[in-house]
């Protein structure tokens, strides 16, 4: 079946590198995405990436997919107490109409 | 542009009680969708829409209805709320629905059913 894994939760202080990692198990993603939610608010798209890729960048944070062991992980450099938020997996599957499978969500606590 | 816009954003309700969620984007995007957000499960699809007059199941559709009868308003009804049915509801619309296409939320309502 579709399933999106995360863990619930990540700390690190101000300055450091972030990365949060996302496991799912349907191989016909066809794209993968990042979403951040900040408290009270809907969620915001990060960015994404098209299965067939292996790395994303733009600006501070990349992108690294494992197709091999369906794998995605976001990695924020030099992290921001404003990147404080819940970040989502997810991904899509065609299913006669493209299905968005998203994550629990991982919340990142930055600590000044 | 104001983007997807809902009302209300918070709303008590008894048991068995109906209401409607209110959800309107002005970029004339023809995909739209309603979620509901519980914690550690995620994001679920309840109802998406196509285009006007086109709508269909999600995953978890049981306790609702939609209907599309323009591009911009995707409203969703509770017919007899639940507990089960606590949550926060979002509504999310993008160009086309295809893979790559950026889906924009709302703000999303919160909606407690005692």
């Amino acid at each position: 079946g579709e399933d999106v894994e995360q863990s619930l939760f990540l700390s690190v202080r101000e300055g450091d590198s972030s990365v949060i990692n996302c496991t799912y198990t349907d191989s016909s993603s066809t794209y993968l995405y990042w979403y951040k939610q900040e408290p009270g608010a809907g969620l915001q798209l990060l960015t994404y990436i098209f299965s067939n890729m292996d790395m994303k960048q733009d600006q501070r944070l990349t992108v690294l997919l494992n197709k091999k062991d369906k794998h995605l992980s976001l990695r924020i450099a030099d992290t921001q107490t404003g990147d404080s938020a819940i970040y989502f997996c997810a991904e899509t599957i065609p299913r006669g109409y493209q299905k968005v499978t998203f994550g629990t969500g991982t919340k990142l606590q930055v600590i000044p | 542009n104001a983007g997807v816009t809902q009302t209300p954003k918070f709303q008590v309700l008894k048991t068995g009680q109906s209401m409607t969620l209110q959800c309107a984007q002005d970029m004339n995007h023809e995909y739209m969708s309603w979620y509901r957000q519980d914690p550690g499960m995620g994001l679920r699809l309840i109802h998406y829409s196509v285009g006007a007059g086109i709508t269909d199941q999600g995953e978890v559709p049981n306790g609702y209805n939609v209907s599309r009868s323009t591009t911009e308003d995707f409203p969703l009804r509770l017919l007899s709320a639940a507990p089960s049915q606590t949550s926060v509801y979002f509504c999310a619309s993008s160009y086309s629905g295809t893979g790559g296409d950026e889906q924009y939320f709302g703000p999303g309502t919160r909606l407690t059913v005692t």
